[in-house]
């Protein structure tokens, strides 16, 4: 079975400080994991995702995020806020479930503003 | 970029009645389909997984005979929520994988509202 714990439901941070949204989950098995970003009444869009290979992922808009085993942890960082990156941020976890279906665990999701 | 597009963005609904959603892969074929309900500031939870050609997977607690999936071909998925009542009102997404190993791809997402 596989979970993520999002940290914080709401983060608030000013135009041009630091994005940390954390994440951490569990899998019995090796996780692929992402980041995905919603606005208002729209779908999912992908920001970025690890699934082997280099710890280190960087994705769309600057934003990266490190994978670290030891931690269980893929946080979510952007050295530079900006106003357009007020959204919803969803973690997930994707894991084989039994032959070749796999299924997406997504986090609680993560309210961030951006304050001018 | 793999597009995924969902109809209606939006549907009014009477209790009782029945709304069909669509689910299409527009540029890629979709061998698995997956649709989400999400509550008001609340997570994405899994509904059913749909592999062309075959029945959906429910997940547990979803019922079946009221959240009808097809997926008839590889570009198109249905979800339709028979004999709706208020508490079916929600945001509903679907996804679309072409393989096991990709990532999905998803929908804007289908409003619905019960009156």
């Amino acid at each position: 079975a596989q979970s993520v714990t999002q940290l914080g439901s709401h983060v608030s941070v000013s135009e041009g400080a630091l994005v940390l949204l954390r994440c951490n989950y569990s899998s019995s098995v090796p996780p692929y994991l992402f980041w995905y970003v919603q606005y208002p009444n729209q779908g999912l869009q992908l920001l970025l995702k690890y699934t082997t290979g280099a710890t280190l992922v960087k994705g769309i808009n600057g934003f990266e995020a490190e994978f670290k085993k030891s931690e269980t942890s893929f946080h979510l960082t952007k050295p530079s806020a900006h106003m357009s990156d007020a959204a919803e941020y969803f973690c997930a976890v994707r894991a084989l479930i039994g032959g070749s279906n796999y299924k997406l665990t997504f986090g609680k999701g993560t309210l961030l503003t951006v304050n001018p | 970029g793999a597009v995924v597009s969902q109809h209606p963005s939006r549907v009014i609904c009477k209790s009782g009645t029945s709304v069909k959603i669509e689910c299409r892969s527009l540029d890629f074929q979709a061998t698995t389909m997956f649709w989400y309900r999400q509550f008001p500031k609340k997570s994405l939870m899994l509904m059913a997984t749909s592999n062309e050609g075959s029945k959906a997977t429910y997940e547990q607690g979803v019922e079946k005979d009221k959240f009808l999936i097809n997926h008839a071909s590889l570009t198109l998925s249905t979800l339709t929520v028979t004999s709706a009542h208020p508490e079916d009102s929600s945001f509903y997404i679907c996804s679309a994988s072409s393989g096991v190993y990709y990532e999905q791809y998803f929908g804007p997402g289908t409003r619905l509202t019960v009156t």
